[in-house]
């Protein structure tokens, strides 16, 4: 049972490179996050996807696209990568429904823009 | 709308003292609470929930949570320190939908 899993684990991009984050899970979790973790700010959702087939916008999703390819696979590309968008990105699935469910973390991807 | 403080950026004790890390919330309707903490270099983990029922919750690793209606207060409390809890703890509060508010964060060092 490998969790959440997230590829890569560092990548450097030039201003204006594309590249796409890939985030899976092995939980049978309908719900899947994408946040970004910058210094003293905590976590900001970018984009969710609360089952397959939905996705909707989090706080930050200016400059980011997602596709939930399937249950188990939610995808968040930088169209047009920017300095600001240097940052620590983390993937996140929980259950729904019944009780107020907990969220798995991925290991996460330090991403630099230059 | 949600949001969830962390007053102390910084928590210093030494190891076998108790700790405490705060979190106060601000919620429309019920709050449903979460502690999580992050070691380096590492995604989060969860800690311990609060979603109705005892104020007082016990988690992972021999922590807990005290939550305070009156107050709207969420704080994560161990009775002794190891060194090993050094880490970022974060509070969150999640909302009717699937939505999380994360904290700032903590960062908690505790001292040999």
């Amino acid at each position: 049972n490998a969790g959440v899993t997230q590829t890569p684990k560092f990548q450097v991009l030039k201003t204006g490179q594309s590249m796409t984050l890939q985030c899976a899970q092995d939980m049978n979790h309908n719900s899947m996050y994408w946040y970004r973790q910058d210094p003293g700010m905590g976590l900001r959702l970018i984009y969710y996807s609360a089952s397959e087939g939905t996705t909707d916008k989090g706080e930050v999703p200016n400059g980011y696209n997602v596709s939930r390819l399937n249950k188990r696979e939610f995808s968040l590309r930088l169209e047009s990568a920017a300095p600001s968008q240097t940052s620590v990105y983390f993937c996140a699935s929980s259950e729904t429904g019944g009780d107020y469910n907990e969220q798995f973390f991925g290991p996460g991807t330090r991403l630099t823009v230059l | 709308a949600q949001s969830v403080a962390q007053p102390e950026d910084q928590v210093n004790v030494a190891e076998g003292n108790p700790l405490t890390v705060k979190c106060t919330y601000s919620v429309s309707g019920n709050p449903y609470l979460f502690w999580y903490v992050q070691y380096p270099n590492r995604g989060l983990q969860f800690l311990l929930k609060y979603i109705t029922g005892d104020n007082l919750v016990k988690g992972s690793y021999g922590f807990e949570a005290e939550f305070n209606k009156s107050q709207t207060s969420f704080h994560l409390k161990k009775p002794s320190a190891l060194v090993s809890d050094s880490a970022l703890y974060f509070c969150a509060v999640r909302d009717y939908g699937q939505n999380f508010v994360f904290g700032p964060g903590t960062r908690l060092s505790v001292l040999p």
